[in-house]
């Protein structure tokens, strides 16, 4: 079990507008990061601290939080954001590290 | 550019330990804190662990005394030992660059860059 909760499938039509959550009691005192991981690739880093994003990550990338649930939003997706997505974060203990379960982007 | 570049062996049997080292390549080593994450087939990611820039270990919970990390900042490199494997250890190993920082009161942490992953089977 994960203590970072994402859905396991979202999908977005080409050019559209997609968020992929994460929720967890740990994300109220710590910012989340999120991974992007396409198939047999480690995963790369797309946004960190409270909405950046490194370099040679595309500005449709962005990241906000409310509350316990932490949020990617894609907006215009293209079909090479096609992947896996992954939200990471401190624990509730803030000692240790976990990972949300990921979500499945499909881009139609 | 930082790079990390992973060996270590890829089959093992049960009940045998996992060895494997991480080379960091292009940018200081001392500066950071390190770690280790695997992610078996076909599902997620989970932190293993971690070593600071003082040599100073922090472990998952779930893996606890079954996990190593170590340091050699004179090569650059870290390595992850996990012992007495069985067939549930079977995953793609990663290392990886944490770093830290705060914004607002609000503390921050990612892991990049990454390295390639190791594929250890774990099998009799």
């Amino acid at each position: 079990s994960s203590e970072l909760t994402q859905d396991p499938a979202v999908s977005v039509a080409l050019g559209q507008t997609v968020r992929i959550t994460c929720q967890g009691d740990g994300l109220r005192s710590y910012y989340a990061s999120w991974y992007r991981q396409k198939p047999g690739q480690a995963p790369v880093l797309v946004i960190y601290d409270k909405n950046s994003r490194p370099s040679g990550i595309p500005d449709r990338f962005s990241g906000s939080r409310s509350g316990n649930t932490a949020s990617l939003t894609i907006t215009g997706a293209q079909a090479e954001d096609e992947a896996d997505y992954y939200c990471n974060s401190r624990d509730s203990s803030g000692n240790h590290w976990v990972f949300g379960g990921g979500t499945k982007l499909t881009v139609l | 550019q930082v790079q990390l570049q992973q060996r270590g062996a890829g089959l093992l049997k049960p009940s045998e330990t996992l060895s494997l080292t991480c080379g960091v390549y292009g940018g200081s080593f001392s500066d950071y804190s390190w770690s280790w994450i695997r992610q078996p087939p076909g599902k997620g990611l989970q932190w293993i662990g971690e070593i600071n820039r003082g040599g100073r270990t922090n472990y998952s919970p779930s893996l606890g005394s079954r996990v190593t990390i170590s340091a050699d900042t004179s090569k650059s490199q870290f390595s992850l030992k996990l012992s007495s494997v069985t067939v549930a250890d079977t995953a793609v190993y990663y290392c990886a660059r944490l770093r830290s920082g705060y914004y607002h009161g609000f503390r921050f942490d990612w892991f990049d860059p990454w390295g390639q992953g190791t594929l250890v089977i774990v099998s009799s």
